[in-house]
């Protein structure tokens, strides 16, 4: 397996535009984790899917972030409108629900920059 | 919620050992893992610690004790290329959908110079 596939790896936009960032996950996997990270806040959780479906959103900074799992395998992070204090890594992870040990892969992350 | 806390830096000399501490409040966990990060790469898993006690593999060991919220991270030999950022992580809260929810600290920086 490729392992977590993140696509775009750079986005750079202006703001006011609309952000989609992709994810697709290792087969098998059906916990899905988005992360964003900064240096001035780390790694912070924006949601976790299970089995597709949305178990915590908590940490989604407002009404401009939607994420979605159309399928088992896919997930998109959506930001519209985009601003400039959205310009951050951001991660996307998954992990095998056989057991609860089981460690997180992460893909190489989308590096997004609002100007 | 979860919420985890660590040292921001540290700083060792190659052949040292070094330990970086996480201590955390939690409404109810399944274990505590940690992760490595160099500038530029995404996190990758290191170590998980479901009981209490010391989990060891190769140079690194972790430890947990549940009683005293508290876990750490031992690196042993170290080498310049343990320079990253580290972070401890819990796997919770303990309930059926939320099971495997993974919340981070704020991250380690470790510094090895020569």
């Amino acid at each position: 397996d490729a392992g977590v596939i993140q696509s775009p790896r750079h986005e750079v936009t202006e703001m006011g535009q609309e952000v989609t960032l992709r994810c697709k996950l290792i087969s098998g996997h059906n916990s899905l984790f988005w992360y964003r990270q900064t240096m001035m806040r780390g790694l912070e959780l924006l949601i976790y899917f299970n089995n597709n479906v949305p178990i915590d959103d908590s940490g989604m900074p407002e009404d401009r972030f939607s994420a979605k799992m159309p399928n088992a395998s896919f997930s998109t992070l959506k930001i519209q409108p985009s601003e400039p204090r959205d310009s951050a890594v951001y991660f996307c992870a998954s992990s095998s629900p056989r057991q609860l040990n089981t460690e997180a892969f992460f893909g190489q992350g989308t590096r997004l920059t609002v100007v | 919620g979860q919420s985890l806390e660590q040292p921001s830096e540290v700083t060792a000399v190659e052949g040292a050992i070094v330990q970086i501490n996480c201590t955390y409040q939690t409404s109810g966990f399944y274990g505590l893992s940690w992760y490595q990060q160099h500038d530029g790469g995404a996190p990758t898993f290191l170590s998980y610690n479901g009981l209490d006690g010391l989990e060891e593999t190769g140079r690194f060991s972790s430890f947990l004790s549940r009683s005293d919220s508290y876990g750490y991270l031992l690196l042993q030999e170290l080498q310049m290329k343990d320079s990253a950022s580290y972070f401890c992580a819990v796997r919770g809260p303990v309930n059926n959908n939320a099971g495997n929810m993974l919340t981070f600290g704020g991250g380690t920086r470790l510094m090895v110079k020569p």
